[in-house]
């Protein structure tokens, strides 16, 4: 029931499409939903993050969409280019326990 | 602005040995964790801390020793290095419970 299920394991799209990542869980408990983008031979690095209260949230080219009934969300990159090609983990915590349990994680090409 | 920083970045050592990883942060966060990252599992939380002097386990913590004794300071211990710990690891710190922030991580090989 902790277990974040994060899909696909790996992405290649054109550059200007727009790649799609998708998580899953389980426990209603959690409340917080972030997505951290990582380069090789670099930490996870916060993207964007969001709440059960809302269902989508925009920051720049990056947006998350939210399904609570389904218990899923998805972050979506629009216009992506080649820059953007790096792993993405989405993450789940609750209140009160600030332990995220992480997806295992996208490997995301955009070819130029 | 030096953040999250963490030392060495690169260790190779033997089976048996104990190796100490350094986590040193500048924002006086209070929360502070420790991830180990696998291919095919993602990112694993070892211990984290609240505040100083209080750590609490994660989901991996087996073979693991952590101490807190400065807000700044968050040490993991290797006691016995294996090498199913051969891993890269990552610390991270928080203001608030949400939103953490990671460190560049330390790359260990156990021979």
């Amino acid at each position: 029931q902790q277990q974040v299920k994060q899909s696909p394991q790996s992405l290649i799209v054109q550059k200007g499409g727009i790649p799609i990542i998708n998580c899953a869980y389980e426990n209603t408990a959690f409340d917080y939903f972030p997505w951290y983008q990582q380069f090789p031979g670099k930490g996870p690095a916060l993207l964007i993050a969001i709440r059960p209260d809302v269902s989508e949230k925009k920051e720049g080219r990056f947006t998350i969409s939210f399904n609570k009934s389904a218990k899923q969300f998805s972050l979506h990159i629009m216009d992506s280019q080649p820059g953007d090609s790096a792993t993405y983990f989405c993450a789940a915590s609750s209140s009160g326990t600030y332990k995220y349990i992480f997806g295992t994680g996208t490997r995301l090409k955009v070819l130029a | 602005d030096a953040g999250i920083t963490q030392s060495p970045r690169y260790k190779i050592t033997e089976t048996g040995r104990q190796v100490t990883l350094m986590c040193h942060q500048t924002w006086s966060h209070s929360y502070m964790f420790w991830y180990r990252q696998d291919l095919g599992h993602g990112l694993r939380l070892i211990y984290y801390s609240a505040a100083a002097d209080i750590t609490d386990k994660g989901e991996v913590p087996d073979g693991y020793v952590v101490s807190r004794s400065k807000t700044e300071n968050f040490p993991l211990t290797l006691e016995s290095a294996t090498r199913s710990q051969t891993s890269v690891y990552f610390c991270a710190s928080s203001h608030q419970i949400y939103e953490q922030y990671f460190g560049p991580g330390t790359r260990l090989t156990v021979t």
